[in-house]
């Protein structure tokens, strides 16, 4: 089974408008991280977010949130105020804290912003 | 800044002939990763160390090595190169199991191969 599933190959949004990329994981375990990433057309994989399993709130930076909901094993991407600069591919990804060193990561969304 | 850094950028090289790539952190995590990524796909996880400890991907091929002479440096050794294995390169680190708290993976700027 996919560990992290992301079902948007591509999604459009106007610029300055919110935008919402999906993200379900699949794990038993009790401690793990989901992580979001950013990858523009240059190649490197940025760090947007972290919500850990254990985090009673949802987490934020800046115009990034990430709507955690654990019983539904969502770890949705929310943008806010999009910028032109904010096209690229977005990755989710998880990491399980009690198993190996591995981080799963999805297939990714592929995001462009309209003037 | 603590960093991940890749080198070279971009590494052109002939079918067959052997290349290495290189990554070199200032985080002083203890995993280091190899990632291989085709275009429009997730990374693909080759290996990675766990300080000294080397874990190979069960799918990875034979012709992919790597070396790990100390904790800031890692190597990606392609032994003959064919002309599928054009890709980014990422190579990314983290601190570990076991190491508590927030285990966040950090990428180099990647390194875009070509096979002539």
């Amino acid at each position: 089974a996919q560990k992290i599933t992301q079902t948007q190959p591509g999604m459009f949004v106007q610029e300055k408008e919110a935008v919402t990329l999906d993200c379900t994981y699949d794990t038993s375990d009790p401690s793990y991280g989901l992580f979001w990433y950013k990858q523009p057309s240059s190649g490197e994989m940025i760090f947007l977010i972290y919500q850990g399993s254990y985090d009673q709130q949802n987490a934020t930076e800046g115009r990034y949130s990430l709507n955690f909901q654990k019983a539904r094993k969502s770890a949705n991407l929310v943008i806010s105020a999009s910028q032109l600069g904010d096209s690229a591919m977005y990755f989710c990804a998880m990491r399980e804290f009690n198993t190996g060193n591995q981080f799963y990561f999805g297939t990714g969304t592929s995001l462009t912003v309209i003037p | 800044d603590a960093m991940v850094i890749q080198n070279p950028r971009y590494q052109v090289t002939q079918f067959g002939k052997p290349v290495t790539l290189s990554c070199s952190q200032t985080l002083n995590h203890n995993v280091m990763y190899w990632y291989q990524q085709k275009s429009s796909q997730a990374p693909k996880l080759l290996f990675h160390y766990y300080d000294k400890d080397f874990n190979n991907e069960a799918d990875t091929p034979d012709n992919f090595q790597s070396r790990r002479p100390n904790t800031s440096f890692c190597f990606l050794d392609i032994r003959s190169p064919g002309l599928g294995d054009a890709a980014m390169y990422l190579c990314a680190t983290s601190r570990g199991r076991g190491r508590g708290g927030t285990d966040t993976q950090y990428f180099g700027p990647g390194t875009r191969l070509t096979v002539l």
